[in-house]
């Protein structure tokens, strides 16, 4: 079945410091690919996607690039905000009508003034 | 634009009491799912659905019943409540054509004591 792993949290950061989110996945297939964001008390949020290898997925200076030759998704940003701490989910979703996501367990990114 | 709504955002329930979790959306979708949210577990599928009177299981189905009987309003009940139902529940809908966007609604914080 498909799966998703994603890099152990927390993180911690300081302002302006490079971000890396490693997210590697298992599926059948041809998935899409995507990056959540969770703030404190609220819903998901789509950050990303990707939907066939080699796309680059980008958003707010948060980038991702579809690797099916590794199996990855990593999430990058060049200079953290104190802003972006948040929950990140790395998610996939299995081509076909069910449609379903798939997501990793979430890394846990606190950026420090 | 309210996008989807879910009710209540907090509840607390005695262990058998049942009760429904209330998701609708105003976007047309088709396709809407529920998912828990669980610490270090990421989100995972109760139930979905992929139009009105059709419904199916997801990864995490026991004790949860769902019903689709319009395209706005996809309640989740749960049956007689237990503590490992103890639980973060999101409501998603997704809309048509190949972006596979979900959109999630803001949670409902469940505990059972």
């Amino acid at each position: 079945g498909n799966s998703v792993t994603q890099m152990e949290g927390p993180v911690t950061l300081s302002e302006e410091a490079f971000l890396t989110i490693n997210c590697t996945y298992t599926a059948t297939g041809y998935p899409s690919l995507f990056w959540y964001v969770q703030y404190p008390g609220e819903g998901l949020q789509l950050l990303l996607k990707a939907t066939k290898a080699d796309d680059k997925g980008s958003n707010k200076g948060f980038e991702a690039t579809y690797r099916k030759e590794t199996t990855s998704f990593h999430l990058e940003k060049g200079s953290v905000q104190v802003s972006d701490s948040a929950v990140y989910f790395c998610a996939l979703s299995s081509s076909g009508s069910a449609r379903q996501l798939t997501f990793g367990s979430g890394t846990q990114l606190t950026v420090l003034p | 634009n309210a996008g989807v709504t879910q009710t209540p955002k907090f509840q607390v329930l005695k262990t058998g009491q049942s009760m429904t979790l209330q998701c609708a959306q105003d976007m047309n979708h088709e396709y809407m799912s529920w998912y828990r949210q669980d610490p270090g577990m990421g989100l995972r599928l109760i139930h979905y659905s992929v139009g009105a009177g059709i419904t199916d299981q997801g990864e995490v189905p026991n004790g949860y019943n769902v019903s689709r009987s319009t395209t706005e309003d996809f309640p989740l009940r749960l049956l007689s409540a237990a503590p490992s139902q103890t639980s973060v529940y999101f409501c998603a809908t997704i809309g048509g054509g190949s972006s596979y966007g979900y959109t999630f609604g803001s949670g409902t914080r469940l505990t059972v004591v």
